[in-house]
């Protein structure tokens, strides 16, 4: 099946500092989703982005679809203690992807914010 | 609105009994999926539906079945449980397939030994 390199697998950060991560693909995606996993509960979406070079912000997060279609960052500004999570990108609707579901995931970035 | 809804939070079961974990939503989604989480890996997808009446494999089915005798309900069987089942599981739902971001319950965190 399509893989999806997530980076960095964890990140140890103090609090205040800005936070990068980013997701590539060898297939090109026609949707990039970020999502944002708790302790004990399911992922909940943050950003959605739908065309290649999209810029999109929500708050202090901002993320990017790649022009190659091929990659997607996720950035956070001024990192608070709330952020706390794993933070998983996902693929939606490629081409040799099979079935209704499009989706694919990658391994996720374990953030951990020292105080 | 619930969302998605999926029950039980916690089980444990032996090697060869059966559990159906149980997902319902009620945002008049026609799509539902089962995904299943290992540790410090993505979700894999198992089963998905694109409506009622209508089931399909996904990429890690083997072990499980699935049924969706109505929009909101979408159950996951597994009647031979085994160790390598051991994970937790996420129901999810979303109006369309494509440009519709999924929504996720809360998981089911299942232990076979």
């Amino acid at each position: 099946g399509q893989q999806l390199n997530q980076s960095p697998q964890s990140m140890f950060i103090q609090e205040g500092e800005d936070v990068s991560m980013n997701c590539t693909s060898s297939s090109i995606f026609n949707t990039w989703l970020w999502y944002k996993q708790e302790p004990g509960e399911g992922p909940v979406l943050l950003i959605a982005l739908y065309k290649a070079g999209e810029l999109t912000s929500n708050g202090r997060l901002t993320a990017q679809f790649g022009i190659t279609r091929k990659d997607s960052f996720l950035n956070i500004s001024a990192s608070i203690p709330s952020d706390v999570g794993i933070y998983f990108c996902a693929g939606q609707g490629s081409p040799s992807g099979g079935g209704a579901d499009g989706l694919t995931f990658g391994k996720g970035t374990h953030l951990i914010i020292q105080p | 609105n619930a969302g998605v809804t999926q029950t039980p939070k916690f089980r444990i079961l032996k090697i060869g009994q059966s559990m159906t974990l149980q997902c319902t939503q009620d945002m008049n989604h026609n799509y539902m999926y089962w995904y299943r989480q290992d540790p410090g890996m993505g979700l894999k997808l198992i089963y998905y539906s694109v409506g009622a009446g209508i089931t399909d494999k996904g990429e890690v089915p083997n072990g499980y079945n699935v049924s969706r005798s109505t929009t909101e309900d979408f159950p996951l069987r597994l009647e031979l449980a085994a160790p390598s089942q051991t994970s937790v599981y996420f129901c999810a739902s979303s109006y369309f397939e494509i440009l519709s971001p999924l929504h996720f319950g809360n998981g089911t965190r299942l232990t076979v030994t």
